[in-house]
């Protein structure tokens, strides 16, 4: 159980297009679903956090208008990253959370999207 | 042995081996410290967790020590596999938070 999917797990892309990046809890629901960045050896940054029905927590640095995020269900967020320029180009993980703590862990980890800006 | 590149540290180490991957943390609020495997391309995998309350837990193959004295965190891989190799991310959550801190890590290479 606590299978956290994202869609696509890779995408190339030309300099000032969009990329939509989704996050699904398959078998479970997900209050709380957190986006991560992370370059190559380095370690993973908390990108925002956010909570069903509500607008995302986004740490300090992070452009709330140039990476949107949605959460719109249970289920769902995505992650957009607008006008997306080559230092945009990262290793993009999200995870989720829901109360009770399936498996006693804080947080199931999705795979990770390759973004790759041309 | 253990070096250290640009960004990930290094430790190297023969088939069946013991493995000792150190993390070293500094917010004394945190009281729930987990440890991640992560495999080239995929997402991070829990290993395992330990409380403040505690100093040493066991998995499978796995030990985890917590001294909060010298706030330092280590994990334990009793005979290491070449599949034990990936890089390995201490994480750390702050009383009353939901969010986790992610250490530097360190990136294991198993040999056969």
């Amino acid at each position: 159980g606590a299978v956290v999917s994202q869609h696509p797990s890779w995408v190339i892309c030309k300099s000032g297009t969009s990329v939509k990046i989704e996050c699904r809890s398959l078998d479970f629901q997900a209050t709380t679903m957190f986006w991560y960045r992370q370059f190559p050896k380095q370690s993973l940054m908390l990108m925002a956090t956010s909570n069903e029905g509500s607008k995302a927590t986004y740490e300090q640095g992070v452009e709330k208008d140039k990476f949107l995020i949605n959460h719109a269900s249970l289920t769902l967020s995505t992650l957009t990253v607008t006008s997306a320029h080559p230092e945009d180009s990262s290793f993009y993980i999200c995870s989720a959370s829901t109360p009770g703590q399936i498996g006693n862990q804080p947080q199931h980890f999705g795979d990770g999207t390759r973004l790759s800006i041309l | 042995g253990e070096s250290v590149g640009l960004h990930l540290p290094t430790l190297s180490v023969q088939e069946g081996d013991n493995s000792i991957i150190n993390c070293a943390y500094s917010n004394s609020a945190s009281d729930y410290f987990i440890w991640y495997k992560q495999e080239s391309g995929k997402g991070p995998q829990f290993i395992i967790d330990i409380r403040s309350n505690m100093d040493k837990r066991q998995g499978q193959r796995v030990t985890v020590l917590l001294n909060k004295t010298v706030k330092h965190l280590s994990l334990q891989i009793a005979a290491t596999q070449p599949g034990d190799s990936a890089v390995y991310f201490c994480a750390e959550i702050a009383a009353g938070y939901s969010t986790l801190t992610f250490g530097k890590g360190t990136m294991l290479l198993v040999s056969p």
